[in-house]
């Protein structure tokens, strides 16, 4: 079974803290994904890996940034956290041009 | 991005068929219909995806118009594991990405 793991599934931390969000999925999947999910505003992208180093913005990139240094790990990092970050952070990942994303169980990143 | 239309909500009892609808009537010719679903405190998991002919897999039968501008999901007999959001998402033959709307919240009724 393809697994997808997230550092932590709660994690609380304070304005202007700098935060680091690790993903790691064991099936060799090319592309991964971050997302954050908001009451009402369901799921959005906020950026996206097809490749080793390579980066794409999703929808909402503003406040994040992403690294990709090995195939398996994607990690999602809040430069200088603020209180509008505060939401559930899911991670993804699917074969290169296959519809099929797996994801991960989420971080709730509280922002104090 | 064509975009999906589904109700907020469903009730279902257990053990009956439930059929969940989608709308998407500015589908274009090489989009996929996708179909996940979120149980509670959990990530999405995928369920079923198809192009143009009806799709069966252990989880789920999905029925696409023959206009493909709607599509039903069906959980042949629903469980109390069933409850969740199900999410109708087109996506492009090429790429990647996959753009969640608000979904369908299930309740399945024991």
């Amino acid at each position: 079974d393809v697994k997808v793991t997230q550092s932590s599934r709660y994690l609380v931390k304070r304005t202007g803290e700098k935060v680091f969000l690790e993903c790691v999925q064991d099936m060799d999947h090319e592309n991964m994904f971050w997302y954050r999910q908001d009451p009402g505003l369901g799921l959005r992208l906020i950026y996206f890996s097809y490749d080793v180093k390579m980066k794409e913005k999703g929808d909402i990139p503003e406040g994040y940034s992403v690294s990709r240094e090995k195939k398996e790990r994607f990690s999602l990092i809040l430069e200088s956290a603020s209180t509008n970050q505060t939401s559930m952070y899911l991670c993804a990942s699917s074969v290169e041009n296959r519809g099929e994303q797996f994801f991960g169980p989420g971080t709730r990143l509280t922002v104090l | 991005d064509a975009k999906t239309t589904q109700p907020n909500s469903m009730e279902s009892n257990e053990e009956e068929p439930v059929h969940l609808p989608c709308n998407h009537s500015t589908i274009s010719g090489t989009d996929y219909i996708h179909w996940y679903r979120q149980l509670p405190s959990q990530g999405p998991e995928y369920v079923i995806h198809g192009l143009t002919s009806n799709v069966n897999n252990r989880m789920a039968s999905l029925a696409i118009a023959e206009d493909r501008k709607s599509s039903t999901l069906i959980l042949h007999r629903a469980t109390l594991r069933d409850a969740a959001v199900y999410y109708c998402i087109l996506k492009e033959t090429s790429g990647s990405r996959l753009t969640f709307g608000e979904g369908t919240q299930l309740t399945v009724n024991p």
